[in-house]
């Protein structure tokens, strides 16, 4: 199947900063990337779905402010999480669609970056 | 918008026996319906996915079933191994450019030596 790397993988910070972290899809072009985050124990949870040369759209409750998402080309995406602070603690995972053949219609995960704000 | 019910939330078999775990969701509309098993730490991975023109699927111990007039879809595990211990998601979906997936809360597995 086709690739995602995220980075970084783990990335502890002091609250105030802001985090940058990256979704790379390694073998095919990603028109769509969506960025979700997921809590100890509990599920998948969109935040935004990250087009390339446009705007994201961004669900219902989550600050676009906040989490900064640009979406630069066909195989980058990237979520900055501005101000960080400990409630932002989190494992963060994109995913990215290939679009080569519409008819394809599985996502492909990324590791996933866990954040830890002290 | 579409909502995904999962159940159980845990569930817990001995080796070797069979493993069901049912979702269901709301949007009629929905058309195509992976699951997705997901390791402590680790990304989800697809296992099996089913279009809505497609009743069931079987990929060796690994079969999914689907009820469209019900709107629910069922995922069944034979032959259960300690390497199938993990969590499972089931999602929801329109079958269309751009279009997210709805995750279900998932089920985490454990199977008992």
């Amino acid at each position: 199947g086709a690739v995602v790397s995220q980075h970084p993988s783990r990335v502890i910070c002091k609250s105030g900063t802001s985090v940058k972290i990256e979704c790379r899809s390694l073998d095919f072009q990603a028109t769509t990337m969506f960025w979700y985050r997921q809590f100890p124990k509990q599920s998948l949870m969109l935040m935004a779905t990250s087009n390339e040369g446009s705007k994201a759209t961004y669900e219902q409750g989550v600050e676009k402010d906040k989490f900064l998402i640009n979406h630069a080309s066909l195989t980058l995406s990237t979520l900055t999480v501005t101000s960080a602070h400990p409630e932002d603690s989190s494992f963060y995972i994109c995913s990215a669609r290939d679009f080569a053949g519409l008819a394809t219609s599985e996502q492909f995960f990324g590791p996933g970056t866990r954040l830890t704000v002290l | 918008g579409e909502n995904v019910e999962q159940h159980p939330s845990t569930l817990s078999v001995q080796e070797g026996d069979s493993a069901v775990i049912k979702c269901t969701y709301s949007d009629s509309a929905s058309n195509y319906f992976p699951w997705y098993k997901q390791e402590l730490g680790k990304r989800p991975q697809l296992i099996i996915d089913i279009r809505s023109n497609v009743g069931e699927k079987k990929d060796q111990r690994i079969a999914v079933t689907l009820n469209k007039t019900a709107k629910h879809f069922s995922l069944h595990i034979t032959e259960t191994q300690p390497e199938d211990s993990a969590v499972y998601f089931c999602a929801a979906s329109i079958q269309n450019y751009g279009q997210n997936f709805v995750f279900g809360p998932g089920t985490r597995l454990s199977v008992l030596p």
